[in-house]
């Protein structure tokens, strides 16, 4: 079968650093996806890791260990518009399935 | 031109219509999906579609029916739907086996009186 768990939801403050966790269990493993999806639109890419280690991207970095089954996205200097949900994605083969995404709430 | 195109944006629909929902890409990609999103929900995979070929279906009832005219286009065609069917509905396109994006489009949000 296949698992992709994260946090239902989150809360940190404007300025503040956050680590959103995704743990998977899947069938395949061809890279690992990081969405962000604002209430009422599509998901928008985030970043993508295939091999373990820290992808960096700006304010966003991603970690993955393959071995643990393990993913991170850090965001750094949160901002306001910050606030939505974050979708971790694992890609096996065709099939690229969502977790259960995080509600993260940016307080002032 | 890295856009995914769907149309309608939104769509109402009686139990006993047949509507279709429509999506588009002109960046080369091969592979297409279907997904379909309640509220406060990740989307969940519908169809997915390998050089226009049908290569998954999660169990989807047969009222949901995929097709793939073209390497281009993607339809979803829609009968006889329930109300708990009403969703936004997301195409995304990849190329099979890429290392990078997969590209959503805006969704087509569909409500079933």
């Amino acid at each position: 079968g296949q698992n992709i768990d994260q946090p239902t939801e989150m809360t940190a403050t404007e300025g503040a650093i956050v680590q959103i966790n995704c743990t998977y269990q899947t069938s395949g493993f061809n890279g690992l996806f990081w969405y962000q999806q604002h209430a009422g639109e599509a998901p928008t890419f985030l970043s993508y890791n295939v091999l373990d280690g820290l992808e960096e991207k700006g304010r966003f970095s991603s970690f993955l260990s393959r071995s643990k089954g393990y993913s991170y996205l850090l965001l750094k200097e949160l901002q306001m518009k910050d606030s939505a949900s974050y979708l971790c994605a694992v890609l096996g083969g065709d099939k690229l399935i969502f977790g259960t995404g995080t509600r993260l709430q940016v307080f002032p | 031109d890295t856009e995914v195109t769907q149309t309608p944006k939104h769509l109402v629909m009686g139990m006993t219509n047949k509507k279709s929902l429509k999506c588009e890409q002109h960046m080369g990609h091969r592979a297409m999906y279907w997904y379909k999103q309640k509220a406060k929900k990740p989307p969940e995979l519908m169809f997915v579609y390998s050089y226009e070929k049908l290569s998954i279906n999660e169990s989807v009832p047969s009222r949901f029916s995929p097709e793939c005219p073209n390497s281009s286009l993607l339809n979803l065609h829609l009968h006889a739907l329930q109300p708990e069917d009403s969703a936004l509905y997301l195409c995304a396109s990849m190329t099979p086996g890429a290392t990078g994006e997969l590209f959503f489009g805006e969704g087509s949000r569909l409500t079933v009186l």
